[in-house]
């Protein structure tokens, strides 16, 4: 399975935007990209996917690098809310979806 | 709300005892996944079942089973419990036969375990 690397925590300021980034070196040319957050205390919740386009939804953007070994989740403005572990996962057809250790985001008032 | 329903919420039990931890994935969805997730390692997928037969299985222990029924509720069943089964169980559904590449999964909110 293609594996992705993201930062372990990282901090925004609320009503700021956050970009939050994942290596996935060896992606394959079918893998999606899936995003996924964690809020406290809650099951994961869908955030975003795309293949090779970049993506936009009411929640966040998904901007993917042109060589797509690389993408970062995107929101254009942060809340309290948002706090929580966000995780980039690749899938491809035929394969079950897994988590990695994700990134921490912590929102400031 | 994702339409996911899992139950119980808590169960507390000793260890070489039973339980089983029941889901109800969101109308219409065909595809149920089991997660478990321990504070050392993470989010962990178990199983999957579609339309009540398995469809791929993870890191999930020979102690551990699951089926999906007819009425596609899915139960996962834990058996001969250790300390180290104390965790939070995920369950989640997707419409698809979750093979797709691009499907979404929907959570829901998850059964405490705790092994005493």
């Amino acid at each position: 399975d293609a594996k992705t690397t993201q930062p372990n925590s990282m901090e925004s300021n609320e009503e700021e935007p956050v970009h939050l980034p994942c290596n996935h070196s060896t992606i394959s040319g079918t893998d999606y990209i899936h995003w996924y957050r964690q809020l406290p205390s809650q099951g994961p919740e869908y955030v975003i996917h795309g293949l090779t386009s970049n993506v936009n939804n009411r929640m966040a953007s998904l901007a993917i690098a042109e060589d797509r070994k690389s993408s970062t989740l995107i929101l254009h403005r942060a809340t309290l809310r948002d706090a929580a572990v966000y995780y980039c996962i690749l899938r491809d057809l035929g394969n079950d979806m897994r988590f990695g250790a994700g990134t921490r985001l912590t929102v400031k008032p | 709300d994702s339409g996911v329903t899992q139950t119980p919420k808590h169960l507390i039990t000793a260890t070489g005892q039973r339980v089983t931890l029941r889901c109800s994935p969101r109308s219409g969805d065909l595809s149920v996944y089991w997660y478990q997730q321990s504070l050392d390692q993470g989010l962990q997928f178990l199983i999957q079942y579609y339309n009540g037969e398995e469809r791929a299985k993870g890191n999930i222990l020979e102690r551990f089973s699951a089926q999906q029924f007819p009425d596609l509720h899915s139960e996962l069943n834990l058996s001969s419990l250790e300390l180290g089964d104390s965790a939070l169980y995920f369950c989640a559904s997707s419409s698809s036969s979750g093979m797709g590449a691009n499907e979404k999964l929907f959570f829901g909110s998850g059964t405490q375990l705790s092994v005493l």
